[in-house]
């Protein structure tokens, strides 16, 4: 079972931050915080993940609560081609995925 | 350098005939993962390869469907007696596996499965 819970569906306007919430309230010591992202008709890909701290990369940044709880992932300037469906996994081990937040990036 | 590579790219099957589905990992990937996605729905996981170690197959279905990894790398997902709730996309992934750490997952572009 995903040990995460996100919101079914989202939207942005083209140009703002989107912010993606994630709540893994039972994550554990060990667990990291992986985010994928899956653009119709393709694979998964890859996005960001952390343990504790929050990180950034050129894609993304993420945003880990103190108590790890929860956490945000940051698009800083979406775009349309940003519109895709967004997975938040705990995971100190194999990849669980939930059903996603569809984010919907509009001119 | 090439990426995770699955063949063949859609497979139409007759309901009640075996399928046998294959997935290249990315060469020097110890992890290897098994996922399946209905129309308009998430990712389930079906089986997980790790190295040497026993695989965790608790995401199989039933047990119509079995995997195997030979030599580490190429695996094989067989699906015997396909039944039309099979259909879907099936999704190989392969990771360095050395730990949560390091667990970025390589997704391959699947196979799209029909059972008439």
């Amino acid at each position: 079972d995903a040990k995460t819970t996100q919101p079914p569906s989202m939207d942005c306007a083209e140009g703002r931050a989107a912010n993606l919430p994630c709540n893994h309230s039972t994550i554990s010591g060990n667990e990291y915080v992986y985010w994928y992202r899956q653009i119709h008709s393709q694979g998964p890909q890859y996005i960001i993940h952390g343990l504790k701290n929050n990180e950034t990369n050129e894609m993304a940044s993420l945003i880990i609560t103190e108590d790890r709880k929860s956490s945000t992932l940051i698009l800083p300037h979406a775009t349309l081609r940003d519109t895709a469906v967004y997975y938040c996994i705990v995971t100190n081990n194999d990849m669980r995925f939930g059903a996603g937040t569809r984010l919907t990036v509009k001119p | 350098g090439a990426g995770v590579s699955q063949s063949p790219s859609n497979k139409v099957t007759e309901k009640g005939k075996d399928v046998e589905l294959r997935c290249d990992p990315i060469s020097g990937h110890t992890a290897l993962y098994w996922y399946r996605q209905s129309l308009g729905q998430g990712l389930e996981f079906l089986i997980y390869f790790q190295g040497n170690s026993a695989p965790d197959k608790s995401g199989l279905p039933s047990d119509r469907f079995s995997a195997e990894r030979t030599g580490g790398s190429v695996s094989t997902l067989t699906i015997q007696r396909t039944q039309q709730e099979d259909s879907a996309v099936y999704l190989c992934a392969s990771s360095f596996g050395g730990g949560a750490a390091y667990n970025e997952q390589f997704f391959g572009p699947g196979t799209r499965l029909t059972v008439l």
